[in-house]
């Protein structure tokens, strides 16, 4: 099975809308970590957001949030008022076991392109 | 403060041929690992080290090799390239801090080419 799953390949959004990128995820580590990174088409992976599992609120940094539903196994990253520097690949990641370890599995990514 | 350092940003090799790529975390930084992008994989866990020593490794053959040196610079290697090795190659190093040790900083990558 998959431990990272995005099933949106590709979105559209109109400039300074919200958007919900999806993400469902598969552990059985009660430890684990989840992130979101955007990668421009520089090549480039830039960190937006961390939710760790015990973590009781949801993760808020700037524009981002991640709607974590630990139940249904979900990280869903929220950008709100999006902007035309938004476009680019998202990935949706895993850390399992301990903390601060560096093996994190990836997502497929979604290629997010943001409408002016 | 730097960030992290990956050179060279582009390589062409032939098949059979060894290759070495670098990379320089940022300045306190500990923990390295190495990522390897493919269209058709997507990004793939290739191995971490900490302190110089190997504390993960992801499903990679042996062909596949790494270190790290005590000034946390890590080199990775491919020996006997195979064209399914062209990919872009994505170094990341972590804070020691625990607070944000999880946040994970990316170079540029190198891109591979193997013809």
């Amino acid at each position: 099975a998959q431990k990272i799953t995005q099933t949106q390949p590709g979105m559209f959004v109109q400039e300074k809308e919200a958007v919900t990128l999806d993400c469902t995820y598969d552990t059985s580590d009660p430890s684990y970590g989840l992130f979101w990174y955007k990668q421009p088409s520089s090549g480039e992976m830039i960190f937006l957001i961390y939710q760790g599992s015990y973590d009781q609120q949801n993760a808020t940094e700037g524009r981002y949030s991640l709607n974590f539903q630990k139940a249904r196994k979900s990280a869903n990253l929220v950008i709100s008022a999006s902007q035309l520097g938004d476009s680019a690949m998202y990935f949706c990641a895993m850390r399992e076991g301990w903390r601060g370890y560096q093996k994190v599995t990836f997502g497929t990514g979604t290629k997010l392109q943001v409408i002016p | 403060k730097a960030g992290v350092t990956q050179t060279p940003r582009y390589l062409i090799k032939t098949r059979g041929q060894q290759v070495t790529l670098s990379c320089s975390p940022i300045s306190g930084h500990r923990s390295v690992s190495w990522y390897q992008q493919t269209p058709g994989q997507g990004l793939q866990f290739l191995f971490e080290y900490f302190s110089e020593t190997q504390r993960n490794k992801g499903n990679f053959p042996g062909r596949f090799s790494g270190r790290q040196f005590s000034n946390s610079r890590s080199e990775m290697n491919v020996s006997t390239l195979e064209l399914g090795d062209s990919a872009l190659y994505l170094c990341a190093s972590s804070s020691p801090d625990r607070a944000t040790n999880e946040k994970l900083f990316f170079g540029s990558g190198t891109q591979l080419s193997v013809l």
